[in-house]
């Protein structure tokens, strides 16, 4: 696609329930990465993607959190069982490649609302 | 590890003013460093960047940034300020790792009036 997108734009929950939130690349993109913004804060990184490998999901907050790419386009972040702190902006990035000199492209976010 | 920081969460100037959002970094390794602006409703979108060449550094919409090492800054500046300039700003610098991870400041809101 002509950026990047992501759905829905916004999910309000009630706890205990699961959600799933979906990014789409820029097509041709092979790395794709997930950060957390809280209210007031900066984006925090949650995991990223080359292609379909997954080779740091270090910022994920906890194993209610995961994320896949099977097939190394379209991502989807899973949270099960949300609690209210999970409430926040998700962001979504693609770049061509993961090198220093390839730059993130942001999609809009998907805002959480956990009540 | 790597850190950044914004002084100032809200920044307020008038139309034609000086703009001025300040970011340091912590950093063990040269760093790359970014602006990123963010408008209502829209992604991050990215201003300028560092990569270790110049040290002063041209963006997008008038806007540039200049490396100092000695203060380990960054600071973004815009001689003058326009009304489209309101959003919020982030400094992020590139994680240690052979690829993209960001790490980023908590921004500063710019506000412009008349």
């Amino acid at each position: 696609g002509a950026g990047v997108s992501q759905s829905p734009r916004y999910k309000v929950t009630k706890r205990g329930q699961d959600v799933t939130l979906r990014c789409d690349p820029i097509s041709s993109h092979a790395t794709l990465y997930w950060y957390q913004q809280a209210l007031g804060q900066g984006p925090e990184f949650l995991t990223y993607f080359n292609y379909e490998a997954q080779p740091d999901k270090s910022g994920l907050p906890s194993d209610r959190f995961s994320a896949e790419r099977p097939e190394g386009s379209i991502s989807t972040l899973t949270i099960q069982r949300t609690e209210q702190r999970d409430s926040a902006m998700y962001r979504c990035a693609s770049s061509l490649a993961r090198g220093a000199y390839n730059e993130q492209f942001f999609g809009p976010g998907t805002r959480l609302t956990v009540l | 590890a790597q850190s950044v920081t914004q002084l100032g969460s809200h920044v307020s100037v008038s139309e034609g003013a000086l703009v001025l959002l300040r970011c340091n970094y912590s950093s063990s390794v040269p760093p790359y460093l970014f602006w990123y602006v963010q408008y209502p409703n829209q992604g991050l979108q990215l201003l300028l960047k560092y990569t270790s060449a110049a040290t002063l550094v041209k963006g997008i919409n008038g806007f540039e940034a200049e490396f100092k090492k000695s203060e380990t800054s960054f600071h973004l500046t815009k001689p003058s300020a326009h009304m489209r300039d309101a959003a919020e700003y982030f400094c992020a610098v590139r994680s240690q790792g052979g690829y993209n991870k960001l790490i980023f400041g908590a921004g500063t809101r710019l506000a412009v009036h008349p």
